[in-house]
């Protein structure tokens, strides 16, 4: 079946600029996570939905990051204001159950933002 | 505070070796452990995983071992070659929560 997609595969913004990055996780997927990979580094943790509950956002680096997954499966990671900094890949991840972090995440391609 | 120690960050070996990464944990609650394997520009990839409730795993050149009481597990790939060539990736659910840390990566270049 069809794995996680992720679009767009690029994105090239101007700082200031406001972005959106969508997730299609495997359908029927209840747990949904957004990370953010730094070049040469591994990923780290932004947020985590359980259906349409985003039941942890300890991860986002500040208020201009927002997620959201309103009907329990395509999510959208919202960028504000992007900053030089917020360059990385950012990486969906979706698992089967509600027990997420016990269980294989399957990753997306990611999208690769390039804020200048 | 909550980590996940990797080391090493880089690995040489000769086609046909073994490669050894090793990994610690902070939380003691944490009890899944997975390796992903990530090729340059491509996504992360499930290779192997371990539960607490076991000491070893392996699954044909690849084994991961845990060792509970010293909050370390390891990736052991064995007869090495160079497609296994790419970055590596320990993680763990850490803090009672829903994160999973990742380690910072090893890249392992197999030399033919």
């Amino acid at each position: 079946g069809a794995g996680v997609s992720q679009s767009p595969r690029y994105k090239v913004a101007k700082r200031g600029q406001d972005v959106a990055l969508r997730c299609d996780p495997i359908s029927g997927h209840v747990s949904l996570f957004w990370y953010q990979q730094a070049l040469g580094q591994g990923p780290e943790f932004l947020t985590y939905f359980q259906n349409e509950a985003q039941l942890d956002k300890s991860g986002l680096p500040s208020d201009r990051f927002f997620a959201e997954r309103p009907e329990g499966s395509v999510s959208t990671l919202k960028i504000q204001r992007t900053q030089q900094e917020d360059s990385a890949v950012y990486l969906c991840a979706s698992s089967p159950t509600s027990g997420g972090l016990w269980e294989t995440q399957y990753f997306g391609p990611g999208t690769r933002l390039l804020v200048l | 505070g909550e980590n996940v120690e990797q080391h090493p960050s880089t690995l040489s070996v000769q086609e046909g070796d073994s490669a050894v990464i090793k990994c610690t944990y902070s939380d003691s609650a944490s009890n899944y452990f997975p390796w992903y394997k990530q090729e340059l520009g491509k996504r992360p990839q499930l290779i192997i995983d371990i539960r607490s409730n076991v000491g070893e795993k392996k699954d044909q050149r690849i084994a991961v071992t845990l060792n509970k009481t010293a909050k370390h597990f390891s990736l052991h790939i064995t007869e090495t070659q160079p497609e296994d060539s790419a970055v590596y990736f320990c993680a763990a659910p850490i803090g009672g929560g829903f994160k999973t840390i990742f380690g910072a990566g090893t890249r392992l270049f197999v030399k033919a």
